[in-house]
């Protein structure tokens, strides 16, 4: 079975930096995705960005980039320059690649407030 | 990408009743998928919808509870029947493409 930690209940970084959101997950496919999903309190999932689990290189989308350490089998968010409008909730979710469609299993969720 | 809409957008509703959220893509897919967010908690997949087939339903959600219907590539819907309180969540539908999965924005279900 698949399982996704997210550690970090809240998280508040000032505006302009940057801020790590924690997550780990437990898997014994050898082929799977990772994502992370952004939540206002408007309840919408916004897709953020995408790592497979054989990609070299670490996954990047503007602000975001994923910090891929798949020995240590974790993938955290990175956000640089944090703006006000990236308080939210996060989510992190895995699927199997294996299986020809993806079923989604996510953590816990990390809110994220940023203070001016 | 893909865009994706759901009506209604939220809804109220007494207990007993049923309400059927409509989920529309704005491209062929082959797999629509249902989410279910309770208040303050993660998401939960409901079920698997394959247009011309029987959704497949995960442990702990059943057809009686949750028909589903997929008549064709673009359309979905999701029924909450005989709804109690404990229903009151957030449902959403999502669609995989490539390798991204992009979700509607959500029905926000309230039950009385």
């Amino acid at each position: 079975a698949q399982k996704i930690t997210q550690t970090q209940p809240g998280m508040f970084v000032q505006e302009k930096e940057a801020v790590t959101l924690d997550c780990t997950y437990d898997t014994s496919d050898p082929s799977y995705g990772l994502f992370w999903y952004k939540q206002p309190s408007s309840g919408e999932m916004i897709f953020l960005i995408y790592q497979g689990s054989y990609d070299q290189q670490n996954a990047t989308e503007g602000r975001y980039s994923l910090n891929f350490q798949k020995a240590r089998k974790s993938a955290n968010l990175v956000i640089s320059a944090s703006q006000l409008g990236d308080s939210a909730m996060y989510f992190c979710a895995m699927s199997r690649m294996n299986t020809g469609f993806q079923k989604l299993v996510f953590g816990t969720g990390t809110r994220l407030l940023v203070s001016p | 990408s893909a865009v994706i809409s759901q009506k209604p957008s939220r809804d109220i509703c007494q207990r007993g009743t049923s309400l059927t959220i409509q989920c529309q893509v704005d491209s062929q897919v082959t797999m629509m998928f249902w989410y279910r967010q309770q208040p303050g908690q993660s998401l939960t997949l409901i079920a698997t919808a394959n247009q011309g087939s029987e959704a497949t339903y995960e442990s702990g959600f059943v057809i009686d509870k949750f028909p589903i219907s997929r008549p064709n590539l673009t359309f979905s819907t999701l029924t909450v029947s005989n709804m109690s309180p404990e229903d009151s969540s957030i449902y959403l539908c999502s669609v995989e493409a490539g390798n991204e999965q992009y979700f509607g924005p959500g029905t926000r279900l309230t039950v009385t």
